[in-house]
C-alpha cells in the first residue's frame, strides 16, 4: 500500500522558519515526482512546488519562491520543505502527494495524498 | 483568484445528475493539458476521482464522469447519493510565465 506520513508542523513566529518532512513507502520513490500542496483553513488547495525524480528539475508558486526549498533523498524515500521567513499568510495544512510521472510538470497528477501536517504561523 | 474557476457551490437530491465546470485559459486547458479532478470528503485529504480529463481511478464508481472541451471541463455525478457531499477540485497545469501546477477553487456539492 503507498503511504505518505507528513510531519514537522507547528506554531512558528513570523519570520522564523519551519522544515516539513514526508515519509514514503509502498512503491520506488526515486521513479517518481513529488509535490507539497497546501490548504489555508476553510479555504482551496494551492499548490506549493514539485521535485523531479532525481532533484534535476524543481517548481515553486511565485507565493513560495525564494522563500521555499523543496528537496528529497531518494535513500532514505524522503520528501522535505525548508520554509524560511514564513509569514502569516502561510498559515495551512501542507500535504506531501506522489505525482503520476517521474516528471513534476506538464501532464501531472496526484495521487496519493498524504494526511497533511499543519502550519500555524502566528506570534 | 484561482487560475481555474469553478461553481463555489452545487446542489442537487440524491438520485439526480450534477454537473461542475471548470473553465481555464488558453494557456492551461485550453494549450492541451489534461485536467484532473479530486474529491474532499470533510476532514479528510484530497483523493483522486478523474485523471487525464475522463479516465477513473480503480475503485472510482462509474457515477462519476469527465470531459473536456477547448478551454473547459466538467464533471459529472449521475445518481447522486448522500456520501458524495464534499469539495471537489479541478488540477490542471498552466504553461504561462510563471509555468506551474494550478487548481480550481473548489466547489462544495451539497446532497439535499
Amino acid at each position: 500500500e503507498v503511504q505518505l506520513v507528513e510531519s514537522g508542523g507547528g506554531l512558528v513566529q513570523p519570520g522564523r522558519s519551519l522544515r516539513l518532512s514526508c515519509a514514503a513507502s509502498g512503491f520506488t520513490f526515486d521513479d517518481y515526482a513529488m509535490h507539497w500542496v497546501r490548504q489555508a483553513p476553510g479555504k482551496g488547495l494551492e499548490w506549493v512546488s514539485g521535485i523531479s525524480w532525481n532533484s534535476g528539475s524543481i517548481g515553486y508558486a511565485d507565493s513560495v519562491k525564494g522563500r521555499f526549498t523543496i528537496s528529497r533523498d531518494n535513500a532514505k524515500n524522503s520528501l522535505y520543505l525548508q520554509m524560511n521567513s514564513l509569514r502569516a499568510e502561510d498559515t495551512a495544512l501542507y500535504y506531501c502527494a506522489k505525482a503520476n510521472r517521474s516528471s513534476w510538470y506538464d501532464w501531472v497528477w496526484f495521487d496519493p495524498w498524504g494526511q497533511g501536517t499543519l502550519v500555524t504561523v502566528s506570534s | 483568484q484561482s487560475v481555474l474557476t469553478q461553481p463555489p457551490s452545487v446542489s442537487g437530491a440524491p438520485g439526480q445528475r450534477v454537473t461542475i465546470s471548470c473553465t481555464g485559459s488558453s494557456s492551461n486547458i485550453g494549450a492541451g493539458y489534461d485536467v484532473h479532478w479530486y474529491q474532499q470528503l470533510p476532514g479528510t485529504a484530497p483523493k483522486l476521482l478523474i485523471y487525464g480529463n475522463s479516465n477513473r481511478p480503480s475503485g472510482v464508481p462509474d457515477r462519476f464522469s469527465g470531459s473536456k472541451s477547448g478551454t473547459s471541463a466538467s464533471l459529472a455525478i449521475t445518481g447522486l447519493q448522500a456520501e458524495d457531499e464534499a469539495d471537489y477540485y479541478c488540477q490542471s497545469y498552466d504553461s504561462s510565465l510563471s509555468a506551474h501546477v494550478v487548481f480550481g477553487g473548489g466547489t462544495k456539492l451539497t446532497v439535499l
